[in-house]
């Protein structure tokens, strides 16, 4: 498995502003990925983070909302820009781990709050 | 479409019971079969995987998964539950035939939250 740490852990936000999420791994991976868990609901893909390339999106999400970072294979942030109270969720990052079976796990989560 | 279907969205059992939690999926082909556990303001943990072979799974924490393809399903089950199961449950799949690359995405269920009483 892999440790996958995610700051902030909480946050409570003023609407209009924007917050950045960190995500760092104990280990090199290639695919990284960011999760939104609005409240009550299950897991929805926001992109996938590649090292050295582009972030790729999934319908709905846009890079001018949801500006992702993926300086190295360890690291990757995702900022939720321009925040308003619909985008209080949880943000997950994730990891692929390729080997005996690809398998994806998950960072304890960022709970933010926009008020 | 291609769908994960988690029937029950809230189980209630008591401590020692036994669980079975049903996960149902429509893909053209059998996919790669998640299940994941969310316990209370906390991130998510794998439970146990399938991708081939043996169609009985176990996995952490006493669990166990039965892929049945004939029914395409997925249930998970535990003999014994104890009160810090208590949690939400989701299963999830990655397309069959997907590589370690930028399709290897997770589809998730809705999922189950499961209540233990004592």
């Amino acid at each position: 498995s892999a440790v996958i740490s995610q700051k902030p852990s909480r946050d409570i936000c003023q609407r209009g502003t924007s917050l950045t999420i960190q995500c760092q791994v104990d280990s090199q991976v290639t695919m990284m990925f960011w999760y939104r868990q609005q409240p009550g609901q299950s897991l929805t893909l926001i992109a996938t983070a590649n090292q050295g390339s582009e972030a790729t999106y999934e319908s709905g999400f846009v890079i001018d909302k949801f500006p992702i970072s993926r300086p190295n294979l360890t690291f990757s942030t995702l900022t939720v820009s321009n925040m308003s109270p619909e985008d209080s969720s949880i943000y997950l990052c994730s990891v692929l781990l390729q080997g005996a079976g690809n398998t994806i796990y998950f960072g304890e989560g960022s709970w933010l709050t926009v008020v | 479409a291609q769908s994960v279907t988690q029937p029950d969205i809230h189980i209630t059992v008591s401590e020692g019971a036994s669980l079975e939690l049903r996960c149902n999926y429509s893909y053209g082909a059998t996919p790669y079969l998640f299940w994941y556990v969310q316990s209370p303001g906390q991130g998510l943990q794998l439970l146990l995987k399938y991708f081939s072979g043996d169609t009985l799974v176990q996995g952490i924490k006493g669990f166990e998964a039965e892929f049945k393809r004939s029914q395409s399903s997925f249930n998970l089950r535990k003999p014994s539950v104890h009160w810090s199961d208590a949690a939400e449950y989701f299963c999830a799949v990655v397309p069959w035939g997907a590589s370690g690359g930028s399709n290897y995405k997770l589809t998730f269920g809705k999922g189950t939250l499961l209540t233990v009483n004592p």
